[in-house]
């Protein structure tokens, strides 16, 4: 079965750097691999998703998959305070409709 | 948006007690799921349906039952519970039919905790 991990477990950066979220997988078969936020005592919520090799951008929010590494991740620009939240990656299992999620990067930004 | 409503809210109950945790969608999704969130566990899948009297076993069933008797309605039923149970839980929605549809649509969450 799809094994998910993500890195690292808590990030906290100041305002306005980079930052960068890691996620591993183990079946290259996946077709989707998307990230979900959940910001405090709320429901996480679909941020971005993709499906095929490559990179794909939505405002400050890119991600990128490389299948071939199992590695996919997701680069916030311009980090802000209303950023700080856990970020959970997802990938699908392959052949069912079943997502496996990682356990979580608790992101915090500094003002 | 997808809307999913979650009852109750807030729930604490005791070692060896019944609980149902209920669900509604109303988007006409097909897939349904239970999961429970735990500090360094992410979310973790207990059960899901693709319809209405339909139930596949999740990642971590044990101690659960669960029942989508329409549709809309999703239950999950702990007939003995455990403090290893005490936990957030979380129903969520999808519209399978294309690879796009994999995104899951969440409740606002339910509170858990067995004494």
């Amino acid at each position: 079965q799809q094994k998910v991990q993500q890195s690292p477990e808590s990030l906290i950066v100041p305002e306005g750097a980079m930052t960068s979220l890691n996620c591993t997988f183990s079946d290259s078969a996946s077709q989707y691999f998307a990230w979900y936020r959940q910001h405090s005592g709320k429901a996480p919520k679909a941020l971005m998703s993709i499906f095929s090799n490559g990179e794909k951008e939505e405002g400050r929010f890119t991600i990128h998959l490389n299948k071939a590494s199992l590695h996919f991740s997701l680069h916030i620009r311009d980090s802000q305070p209303s950023d700080s939240a856990l970020y959970l990656c997802a990938v699908e299992s392959s052949g069912s409709w079943q997502l496996i999620f990682g356990s979580g990067t608790q992101l915090t930004v500094m003002p | 948006e997808a809307a999913v409503t979650q009852s109750p809210r807030n729930k604490v109950t005791v070692t060896g007690g019944n609980v149902t945790l209920s669900c509604r969608q109303t988007n006409s999704h097909n897939y349904m799921y239970w999961y429970r969130q735990d500090t360094g566990h992410g979310l973790r899948l207990i059960h899901y349906s693709y319809g209405a009297g339909n139930l596949q076993i999740g990642d971590v069933p044990d101690g659960y039952k669960a029942t989508r008797t329409t549709q809309e309605d999703f239950f999950l039923l702990l007939e003995l519970a455990s403090p290893s149970q005490t936990s957030l839980y979380f129903c969520a929605s999808s519209d399978a039919g294309d690879r796009a549809s994999y995104e899951q649509y969440f409740g606002p969450g339910t509170r858990l905790t067995v004494l």
